[in-house]
């Protein structure tokens, strides 16, 4: 069964702080997709990066990073130096064989001025 | 702008009526989802269509009906609602011969069933 796990219900920072998201998944595929997506006040799902499951190099964009981890089933992602504009409910999801994404419960990050 | 529009972006509806939520992709892609976020629970999936075929349907109640007339819209009916199905619907698309199923979403509509 395929499963997504994001621990961390709410987390607080203050501006310029570095925050790390968790993200834990379980799939019995060897080929699966991973996904960040940002949900603002707005409401509509921002995409922030794929990965697919035989590509383990960390990505950096900007004050964004993403840390793959096979061996712990982990996708990680963190935001370096954050602002006020990072506050928003993040999640993580997977995806195999072009299945429906299934979504982990999210992560509601509040970055204070 | 991502391409996945919705209509409308509010709505309030008393249990006895019947309303329609609208969703159009405008990124060529052959398979679009609706979703519902509640408060408090992850994002569940409630409908998928491929190619304008209904191919999931997660348990969800047939007070929800959706239509996907071509690849591009994709409708859900709403009848006689309950005030635990108020939620954010959100309505996403895809392009399925990718492998990976990108799904881009679209704004969401938040209704409130009084």
């Amino acid at each position: 069964a395929q499963k997504v796990t994001q621990a961390q219900t709410e987390i607080s920072v203050v501006e310029k702080e570095d925050v790390t998201l968790d993200c834990v998944y379980e799939t019995r595929d060897t080929t699966y997709y991973l996904f960040w997506y940002k949900q603002p006040p707005s409401g509509e799902l921002v995409f922030l990066i794929r990965r697919n499951s035989f590509d383990e190099q960390n990505e950096i964009s900007g004050r964004y990073s993403w840390n793959f981890q096979k061996s712990t089933s982990s996708f990680n992602f963190t935001i370096t130096a954050s602002q006020v504009v990072d506050s928003a409910v993040y999640f993580c999801a997977l995806t195999q064989a072009g299945t429906a994404l299934i979504f982990g419960k999210g992560t509601t990050l509040s970055v204070s001025s | 702008e991502t391409g996945v529009t919705q209509t409308p972006r509010h709505l309030v509806m008393g249990m006895t009526n019947k309303k329609s939520l609208k969703c159009e992709q405008h990124l060529g892609h052959n398979a679009m989802y609706w979703y519902k976020q509640s408060a408090k629970k992850p994002l569940e999936l409630m409908f998928v269509y491929s190619l304008e075929e209904r191919v999931e349907n997660n348990s969800v109640p047939s007070r929800f009906s959706p239509e996907c007339p071509n690849s591009s819209h994709l409708f859900l009916h709403l009848h006689t609602l309950q005030p635990e199905d108020s939620a954010l619907y959100l309505c996403a698309s895809s392009q399925e011969n990718t492998g990976h199923n990108e799904q881009f979403f679209g704004p969401g509509t938040r209704l409130t069933v009084l």
